[in-house]
């Protein structure tokens, strides 16, 4: 099992719809949990960060957190064909210093 | 957010040489960087963890004679490939880690493209 899980879609959704990233982990003890966008050929940039069960907001994106399902998600909302890019799931394992990342996610946002 | 820059940002050189690349963490002081490599479509593929003062830690399968990194500074870590060869051609990534142990974010400098002829 792969520690950080993460469709590879590609997810196509129209503009203006609401996309759902999700990522599942398998390190029950981490707490820290962070999205990162990744446009073709650049390097990965933050976006959120979340260490509390439930969501949280910024703009128009929504972390959530489930650590009992081990489960993390991030929506963006009213998608705009800029949000095009492949999206990162990052776990910090517990007692380390160590990120796992997922494989990503590839969205389209279709105008 | 923090910045980190990365330079050079493109470079190209002969088979053989050696090349070195720079990370900097510009308003923030990490003592925790990383360096990744990353292949066309393909995922970050975690090469060292580098702590300031101390040696590097690689992961398995990278060659410490081949990648060599120093992290000399609070602020600045390098990342060497030496004897470089057309396979090491690759984005090169680094990364400076802010904030409290157990809840430090990630930040990235903007990757060094390197090939080699």
């Amino acid at each position: 099992q792969k520690e950080v899980e993460q469709n590879s879609g590609p997810l196509s959704v129209p503009e203006g719809a609401i996309a759902s990233l999700n990522c599942t982990y398998s390190d029950r003890g981490s707490q820290s949990f962070f999205w990162y966008r990744q446009y073709s050929g650049k390097s990965p940039e933050l976006i959120m960060s979340i260490y509390s069960n439930g969501d949280k907001e910024d703009g128009r994106f929504t972390a959530q957190l489930n650590k009992a399902s081990q489960y993390v998600s991030l929506l963006i909302r009213d998608s705009q064909p800029s949000d095009s890019a492949t999206y990162l799931c990052a776990v910090l394992l517990s007692g380390t210093y160590k990120y796992i990342f997922g494989t990503g996610t590839r969205l389209k946002v279709l105008a | 957010g923090a910045v980190v820059s990365q330079h050079p940002s493109w470079v190209i050189c002969k088979s053989g040489t050696s090349v070195k690349i720079e990370c900097r963490s510009l308003d923030f002081q990490a003592t925790t960087m990383f360096w990744y490599r990353q292949f066309p479509k393909q995922s970050l593929m975690l090469m060292a963890t580098s702590n300031e003062g101390s040696k590097a830690t690689y992961e398995q399968g990278v060659e410490k004679d081949k990648f060599l990194i120093n992290h000399a500074s609070l602020t600045l870590s390098t990342l060497t490939v030496t004897s470089a060869h057309p396979e090491d051609s690759s984005f090169y990534i680094c990364s400076a880690r802010r904030g409290l142990a157990g809840t430090g974010e990630l930040f990235f400098g903007e990757g060094s493209r390197l090939t080699v002829l």
